[in-house]
């Protein structure tokens, strides 16, 4: 059965820092993997999809690399500001019928002024 | 603007009264699904549909009723509410079969008392 996990769960990091955000899942047979963002009372907004064929993806501030064999996912965000404050959540799809999306727990992350 | 819309975004009601959540969107998705998340659970879905007329269970269905009558909404009913299904629900789609970049609605934050 397919688990993710999000290390650290909270993070809390002054403006302009560079931070990687971690996600590792059980299963390497993924079809690919979701990262989101998550603010209080709003739906969850896509960031980066990476294919399982693929290593990394970018997007402005933002690069999620894949690292399919050993089960691991990172997000980068360079220069962050507090509008990034948010919880971000990656999510795998499996191989199976139902296409469904398998979260982590989310990295709930603050960027102090 | 492309969108998943849901309604209502809040709702309390009472044990065993029917209520539909609806959930639509504009991009001419194939692929819509529900899930439900929980503190400590995190994000688990309901149900899911390949196109129309095809539904089918996700992980938890116990309790809910779907429909796709139409390839923009996807209503998710329950039928006699209880309140373990107090809880916030998003709706999602994707352009075919959820191997692609899925995108959420608002979200619904449900209390049954």
């Amino acid at each position: 059965k397919q688990e993710v996990t999000q290390i650290p769960a909270a993070l809390s990091v002054p403006e302009g820092e560079n931070l990687v955000l971690n996600c590792s899942f059980t299963d390497s047979a993924i079809y690919n993997l979701q990262w989101f963002r998550q603010d209080p009372g709003k739906g969850l907004t896509s960031l980066l999809l990476i294919q399982s064929s693929q290593r990394e993806q970018t997007s402005g501030r933002l690069n999620a690399s894949l690292d399919k064999s050993s089960g691991r996912s990172t997000l980068y965000i360079a220069a962050s500001q507090p509008g990034d404050s948010a919880t971000y959540l990656c999510a795998v799809s499996g191989m199976d019928s139902s296409y469904k999306l398998i979260f982590g727990s989310g990295t709930r992350l603050l960027v102090r002024p | 603007e492309a969108q998943v819309t849901q309604n209502p975004r809040y709702l309390i009601t009472v044990t065993g009264k029917k209520l539909t959540v609806t959930c639509s969107q504009n991009m001419n998705h194939e692929y819509m699904s529900w899930y439900r998340q929980d503190p400590g659970l995190g994000l688990r879905q309901i149900y899911y549909s390949m196109n129309v007329e095809v539904t089918d269970k996700g992980d938890v269905p116990e309790g809910y009723k779907v429909s796709r009558k139409e390839k923009r909404n996807f209503p998710l009913i329950l039928e006699s509410p209880s309140p373990n299904q107090t809880s916030l629900y998003f709706c999602a789609s994707s352009l075919k079969q959820g191997r692609e970049t899925q995108y959420f609605g608002p979200g619904t934050r449900l209390l049954v008392l």
